[in-house]
């Protein structure tokens, strides 16, 4: 069972250009979150998603930020004309149910450089 | 609003020497209180976590964790460290009122030979 998948790994993008970050949760699993962690810093929770639905994006930037979970195909965290304080590691997470103690399992990040 | 705070931003220690990472916690509801450690250029993995019941929680490689209400904190121990621990642990904490798991900065161990 593949774990969580992201790509890409490894993101540079110049000032004001696009990001699109992908995720595709572990089989079965129907809830996704996204984290941003900056250098020397913990996790931030984004945004939380179902498919075709977002459930919580309390953490997301009011600007420039979105995400979405369609139907098929992976979640897209997208970031519109980036600034270099958007550097940062990307992390998505994913969990089989909805619940406090559920584990969420986590891919490997994508880590943003913004030049 | 619940927050997690891991007093060691670092942590030093020689190979098979016992570890402390500390960990307290704020919150006015109950909470589930989880360890993830990363190693390099990965993503976070799971160590144990503690829901209810002992408050005792172990992982398979040796690590255990006491979730202590009174002093609201879940301190992470092992024993007897390897070169192989050398990651970066992270405390965070969920209840039922959240969608999202809330993340302590993070403790680097480095175990040295």
């Amino acid at each position: 069972n593949a774990g969580v998948m992201q790509n890409p790994r490894h993101l540079v993008r110049r000032r004001g250009q696009e990001a699109r970050l992908r995720c595709s949760p572990m089989k079965g699993h129907s809830h996704v979150y996204w984290y941003r962690q900056l250098p020397e810093e913990g996790l931030k929770f984004m945004v939380y998603l179902q498919k075709e639905n977002i459930i919580d994006e309390s953490g997301m930037p009011k600007e420039r930020f979105s995400a979405e979970f369609p139907k098929e195909g992976p979640s897209i965290l997208r970031i519109q004309q980036v600034v270099r304080g958007d550097s940062a590691a990307y992390f998505c997470a994913s969990s089989p149910r909805l619940g406090a103690g559920e584990t969420q399992y986590f891919g490997p990040g994508t880590r943003l450089l913004v030049l | 609003a619940q927050s997690v705070t891991q007093l060691d931003s670092q942590v030093p220690v020689f190979e098979e020497a016992p570890v402390e990472l500390r960990c307290n916690y704020s919150s006015s509801v109950s909470v589930y209180l989880f360890w993830y450690v990363q190693y390099p250029n990965q993503g976070l993995q799971l160590l144990l976590k503690y829901l209810s019941g002992s408050t005792l929680v172990e992982s398979i490689n040796g690590f255990e964790a006491e979730f202590n209400k009174s002093q609201t904190s879940f301190h992470l121990r092992k024993p007897s460290v390897h070169i192989s621990d050398t990651a970066e642990y992270f405390c965070a904490v969920k209840s039922d009122n959240n969608n999202d798991m809330r993340f302590g900065a993070g403790t680097r161990l480095t175990v040295k030979p």
